[in-house]
């Protein structure tokens, strides 16, 4: 079957760096994305890995190992506005996106 | 970037009424949209692939009766709930895939927060 497994919850302070991780296991690979949702709304776009490494933007990154089936987001200079679910999205060979649970991302002062 | 609208953005509704929303892509055309559904603390499921000019591909336990899915246009496509019921309610969230790019990436609407009552 096809998985996407990521933490339920994370805590993390205010200015601080974070790191939210993702394993996956699909039927073939075309990409993985990273989507930011706040509560109520519809996810929005933060980043797209289909090849091996780092990709950085501004103060998110997101890394990828397809060897691995590994990807994590990491969040520098945390901002209470960062407070959300980050979900972890696979497209498989038919390019249909594989959802993980998402990750609530709470930030504290 | 490209632009995905969905109409309305929020609806109430009695039970077993119909409610039709539109998903539109502004700015380019998309020969695929997805319709998903998220219950409240719950991740995306996707419910349906919406095809222009065919049927609707729908995902294992969803209704084609009850989710009547149209495509007729390459930037436009609607999703019915025929006879709505309050376990219906949800928030429903179109996405749409740019056809004229290789880029993978799927755009999506704003959502649709349906409540039956």
């Amino acid at each position: 079957g096809q998985n996407i497994d990521q933490p339920t919850e994370m805590t993390a302070t205010e200015g601080a760096i974070v790191q939210i991780n993702c394993t996956y296991q699909t039927s073939g690979f075309n990409g993985l994305f990273w989507y930011q949702q706040h509560a109520g709304e519809a996810p929005t776009f933060l980043s797209y890995n289909v090849l091996d490494g780092l990709e950085e933007k501004g103060r998110f990154s997101s890394f990828l190992s397809r060897s691995k089936g590994y990807s994590y987001l990491l969040l520098k200079e945390l901002q209470m506005k960062d407070s959300a679910s980050y979900l972890c999205a696979v497209m498989d060979s038919n390019y249909q996106l594989i959802w993980g649970a998402g990750t609530k991302l709470i930030i504290k002062p | 970037g490209a632009v995905v609208s969905q109409h309305p953005s929020r609806v109430i509704c009695k039970s077993g009424t119909s409610v039709k929303i539109e998903c539109r892509s502004l700015d380019f055309q998309a020969t695929t949209m997805f319709w998903y559904r998220q219950f409240p603390k719950q991740s995306l499921m996707l419910m349906a692939t919406s095809n222009e000019g065919s049927k609707a591909t729908y995902e294992q336990g969803v209704e084609k009766d009850k989710f009547l899915i149209n495509h007729a246009s390459l930037t436009l496509s609607t999703l019915t709930v025929t006879s709505a019921h309050p376990e219906d309610s949800s928030f429903y969230i179109c996405s749409a895939h740019d056809s004229g790019t290789d880029y993978n990436e799927q755009f999506f609407g704003p959502g649709t927060r349906l409540t039956v009552l």
